[in-house]
């Protein structure tokens, strides 16, 4: 079955310094989403990307977080001064129009 | 009033129980039902998809949604160690991408 793959599994990365979180999609989707879980805390939406744009995005999604595709197969979240309290597990997930969405294993952030 | 509420547990049933979870939310707008399940340092699995109201059944798997109430409920039959997870509930609006998620329910079966 097709999935959601996500590199790397964890990242430690100091307060300040930008990462670049990599995801490749079900091949065939078109919609590819970034979520957040901190320890402890609900699955929480950050943006949503369709047709080379960003669709949504929540108030999470401030300025130094960007997305991009790349290529036709990767899809990246960049934060770009990274924030102690951006530590949390980052979930990629992507879908067909109109169908649920489907999630990768995350990447788990550590902002030392 | 949050968006989105669900027990955490943990729930604890010995194997071969039926089991209960449940969500209630207090949007209205929304139409798009789902279960996730989280095994420990996984991502969410998806489990059952229900557009509007009605039952849905997937094996030992039934999930019904009732609008009425804003209740939504997930039914697992003849329980398995195995699904020892947890058990995220989601809800997305029509005209938005975003899910918006229950706390999750952590969920025991004991052989």
């Amino acid at each position: 079955e097709p999935e959601v793959t996500q590199t790397p599994s964890h990242q430690v990365t100091q307060m300040g310094q930008e990462v670049i979180l990599r995801c490749v999609p079900i091949s065939n989707h078109l919609y590819f989403y970034w979520y957040r879980q901190i320890l402890g805390q609900k699955v929480e939406f950050l943006v949503s990307f369709y047709n080379n744009e960003i669709s949504e995005k929540s108030e999470i999604f401030d300025d130094q977080f960007s997305v991009e595709r790349p290529d036709g197969s990767n899809f990246t979240l960049k934060i770009r001064s990274t924030k102690l309290e951006d530590s949390a597990m980052y979930f990629c997930a992507s879908s067909a129009d109109d169908q649920p969405q489907h999630f990768g294993d995350g990447t788990r952030l550590s902002i030392l | 009033q949050k968006e989105v509420e669900q027990d955490p547990g943990p729930l604890s049933v010995p194997e071969g129980a039926i089991v209960s979870l449940n969500c209630t939310y207090s949007n209205s707008a929304f139409q798009y039902f789902m279960w996730y399940r989280q095994y420990s340092r996984k991502g969410p699995e998806l489990l059952m998809y229900t557009y509007s109201s009605g039952n849905k059944e997937d094996g030992r798997f039934t999930a019904q949604v009732d609008k009425s109430s804003k209740y939504i409920s997930l039914f697992i039959r003849d329980s398995q160690p195995s699904d020892s997870a947890t058990y995220l509930c989601a809800l997305r609006d029509t005209g938005f991408q975003k899910l918006v998620f229950g706390t999750g329910t952590r969920l025991l079966v004991s052989p």
